[in-house]
């Protein structure tokens, strides 16, 4: 079993629209979460990290349930520039490697 | 903007030949690490390091070595090319202290081997 598991999608969605996607991991030890983006043949980008009360960074919310062990990214008013693959990131235990999924594709269409 | 540089950026080289992927950072982090990521697929951790002297291999075998002489350079090296090394090669770094420590990421260097 993959320690962190994403739904790869496409999601298709048009501008201003809301789009939410989840992403499951394994061990139930892990600390520390997060949300990257990245874009068609570059390096991936930090979005946000995840804390365990859930926060919000613009049009960008995540949540964090640990009981279910699972992350989700909520993106509201789509723009096209929010098409992108987004990486769900979890630390390990004690040794802070990540890791990564191997990410969620949103297309955002005009 | 996380100040981590990858050189070079593109690299075609024939078959056999020994390779160098430079990485520094000017952030002063203790964590250092080597990622190859192929088009569309997950990143697999290749190497990483905690610190000078500390080098650890990563998640995924690989034939490639690295050094860790000085806190901001983390060089990967591959002594005998093959095609099978063609891949993008991403470089990362994180502070020392603490969870929550996010990894900043390189622009990566591309490489084909012939």
């Amino acid at each position: 079993r993959k320690e962190v598991e994403q739904d790869p999608g496409p999601f298709n969605v048009p501008e201003g629209a809301t789009v939410a996607f989840n992403c499951t991991y394994s061990n139930s030890a892990s600390q520390s979460f997060f949300w990257y983006r990245q874009d068609c043949r570059k390096e991936p980008k930090l979005l946000m990290s995840v804390y365990s009360s859930g926060n919000e960074d613009g049009r960008f919310t995540a949540q964090l349930n640990r009981a279910s062990q699972y992350i989700s990214l909520l993106i509201r008013d789509s723009k096209l520039s929010d098409s992108a693959t987004y990486l769900c990131v979890v630390s390990g235990v004690n040794d802070y490697k990540l890791s990564f999924g191997a990410g969620t594709t949103v297309t955002v269409r005009a | 903007e996380a100040d981590i540089y990858q050189t070079p950026r593109y690299l075609v080289i024939g078959t056999g030949k020994k390779i160098t992927l430079e990485c520094s950072q000017t952030m002063g982090h203790d964590k250092m690490y080597w990622y190859q990521q192929d088009p569309g697929m997950e990143l697999h951790l290749i190497h990483y390091s905690y610190g000078v002297n500390s080098t650890e291999k990563g998640d995924l075998s690989s034939e490639s070595t690295v050094s860790r002489i000085r806190t901001e350079h983390f060089p990967l090296t591959l002594e005998s090319a093959r095609p099978s090394h063609t891949s993008q090669y991403l470089c990362a770094s994180s502070a020392g202290t603490g969870p929550n420590q996010p990894q900043h990421f390189g622009d990566g260097t591309r490489l084909s081997i012939l």
